[in-house]
Parts: structure tokens; sequence; C-alpha cells
């Protein structure tokens, strides 16, 4: 089975450093590009920036250009999202994507179950 | 940065009829990069549509979208109660992606 599992659920005080993990499993991880989205509590979804595991070259949202990093391990499929300093509005659920390549186009074709970050003092 | 804009932001409507939810784009958009999605409360979106017409793996035939330039449309045919959920529309351009607003189909 096609599938990517994310790290669990984190509680962090403002300030604090985090780095938050998508396994993928099933296919050739580093034959597909991986994305994060952050959705706000009640809101949509925003395209973070992604990856290409085969050699980590990167490119970011200009949103969230210099607040995050993005990185991977293809010795164990495995992406990352990073932050050096969290603060209160980075609250949210990540979700890891798979870009999908397909005759007529590409898109995320394969989610992880997402990951909720609560940043609270 | 291209800006989609999903309408109406609300849909309420009865099991047995059809929607029709409308995503436009601020410039023209590759059809090849114009994806539908679908979200239930507390799970992950998932693929309905990629390519701007063409249903991803398991998507059931109720479930198509069309459109070109700057105006895309996903139809559902007749509800399902499975259908309500919020759905998003995506596209990929000037080398990152954007997701319009969502729009909400409920349960009249």
């Amino acid at each position: 089975e096609v599938q990517l599992v994310q790290s669990g659920a984190e509680v962090k005080k403002p300030g604090e450093s985090l780095r938050i993990s998508c396994k993928g499993s099933g296919y050739s991880f580093t034959s597909y590009w991986i994305s994060w989205v952050r959705q706000m509590p009640g809101k949509g979804l925003e395209w973070m920036g992604r990856i290409d595991p085969s050699d980590s070259y990167t490119n970011y949202s200009p949103s969230f250009q210099g607040h995050v990093t993005i990185s991977a391990d293809k010795s164990i499929s495995t992406a990352y999202l990073q932050w050096s300093s969290l603060k209160a509005s980075d609250t949210a659920m990540y979700y890891c994507a798979r870009l999908g390549y397909y005759d007529t186009g590409d898109a995320f074709d394969i989610w992880g179950q997402g990951t909720m970050v609560t940043v609270s003092s | 940065e291209i800006v989609l804009t999903q309408s109406p932001g609300t849909l309420s409507l009865s099991p047995g009829e059809r929607a029709t939810l409308s995503c436009r784009a601020s410039q023209s958009v590759s059809s090849s990069y114009l994806a539908w999605y679908q979200q239930k409360p507390g799970q992950a979106p998932r693929l309905l549509i990629y390519g701007a017409s063409s249903r991803a793996t398991g998507i059931p035939d109720r479930f198509s979208g069309s459109g070109s330039g700057t105006d895309f449309t996903l139809t559902i045919s007749r509800l399902e109660p499975e259908d309500f959920a919020v759905y998003y529309c995506q596209q990929y351009g000037s080398s990152w992606y954007t997701f319009g607003q969502g729009t909400k189909l409920e349960i009249k």
C-alpha cells in the first residue's frame, strides 16, 4: 500500500524548536516530490514548500520562506518539516503530500494523516 | 501569485441534487495543473480530479471536472450523503502551488 505516515501530535512552547516527519512506503520515495501543507484551525489549505527527495532540492512559498526548513533523508524514505523558533501562530495541522504524475497533469495524490502542532505558553 | 477564488463559500443542497462548484483564477492556469480535493472533518484531503477533468483512482463517476483558462468547475451529478464536505481547487504555476479558500457543501 502506498502511504505517507506522519509523526504524532506535538505541544511546544513559543521559542522552542521542532521537527516533524513524514515517512513514505509502498513506492519509490525518490521518484516523487513531497510537499508540506498547513491548515490552521478552521481554515483552508496553504502550500508551504516542497522537496525532491532524490537530491533534496527545495522550493518554498514566499509566505513560508525563511520561517521553516524542509529536508529529507532518502535512506529512510522520510521528509521533514522543521522550525527553529516556534510562534503561537504556528499552531496548525500540517500535512505532507506526494506529488503524483499522470498523463494529463499532476496533483497531490497521497496525503499523510496530518500532524497537529500546538504552540502555547 | 495566482489567486484562486471559489464560489459559493457555502452550498446547501439535498441528497440526490446536483452540485456545481466554481473555481476562478486571477490569471490563466494550465489545465494540467488544476486539481480538486475533498476534505471531511478530521481527515486529510483526498484527490478527486487532476488535469482539470480526470478522475483520480477510485473516485465515483458522479464527480466530474471541467473548464480551462481562468474558469473551472467541479460537478457532482447526484449527491450522496458522504459527499457533504469541503472542496478545494488547487493550481501550480511560477514554481509554487496555491489553493482556493474552499467551498463547504452542506446538507439542506
